[in-house]
């Protein structure tokens, strides 16, 4: 079974530019979450998705935004980007099932990330 | 809020070494637990868990119990090899939420 895929790996950008980075989750996998990493701050969760709909939003500014397609595939975008926007992304799928409550949250599956340089 | 305190790193040792990596917490609910590793260049791996109180989590040698009453989980191994060189982090997950608290990560390095 093919794992959590993201593209692109690497990429350079300069300040004031947009990004928009994909994640394919594991087949049948219908929650998608995503990290930004950063020396500095470490990993700091941004969002979740699940059937097509934010669940949870991590403390990031409005630059930062994301949608779920129909095939559980997740976008993030990253608009006017700042030199601290510099960062892996991860993105991280589970079978979660339901939405809330007593949801059965699954295991996180983890893609290698995308790295994003701003210059 | 939710946060991982976890021991400042890096940390070096020699092979077949005894290795403990300090992880507490302070979480809202009763949380599950977890150990990811990260390996240079590449994404976390789930390395082990534990959903409860007293439980173990077990995988390649490493181990982590889940002691409720100092809000620990502490990374165990008894043996390292030079293969375990990576990046731990330890993580909370609150019932229902799939939002990961992470620690700040301790970079381990063994040599030969």
């Amino acid at each position: 079974k093919a794992g959590v895929t993201q593209t692109p790996r690497y990429l350079i950008k300069t300040r004031g530019q947009q990004v928009t980075l994909s994640c394919s989750p594991i087949s049948g996998h219908r929650s998608v979450s995503w990290y930004q990493q950063t020396p500095g701050q470490g990993l700091q969760f941004l969002f979740e998705y699940f059937s097509e709909t934010q669940r949870n939003k991590g403390n990031f500014p409005g630059r930062f935004s994301g949608r779920q397609f129909s095939n559980s595939r997740s976008e993030m975008n990253v608009s006017t980007l700042e030199l601290g926007d510099s960062a892996l992304y991860l993105c991280a799928s589970s079978s979660r099932l339901r939405t809330s409550g007593d949801a059965n949250t699954g295991e996180l599956f983890f893609g290698e990330g995308s790295r994003l340089t701003v210059l | 809020g939710d946060s991982v305190t976890q021991m400042e790193g890096p940390v070096t040792l020699s092979e077949e070494a005894f290795l403990t990596i300090n992880c507490t917490y302070t979480a809202t609910g009763y949380p599950s637990l977890f150990w990811y590793v990260q390996y240079p260049g590449e994404g976390l791996q789930l390395l082990l868990k534990a959903t409860k109180a007293d439980d173990k989590g077990s995988n390649k040698g490493f181990e982590a119990t889940y002691r409720k009453e100092t809000t620990s989980f502490h990374l165990e191994k008894g043996s390292v090899q030079v293969s375990d060189s990576a990046v731990y982090f330890c993580a909370l997950r609150n019932f229902g939420n799939e939002k990961l608290t992470f620690g700040t990560g301790t970079r381990l390095t063994i040599i030969p």
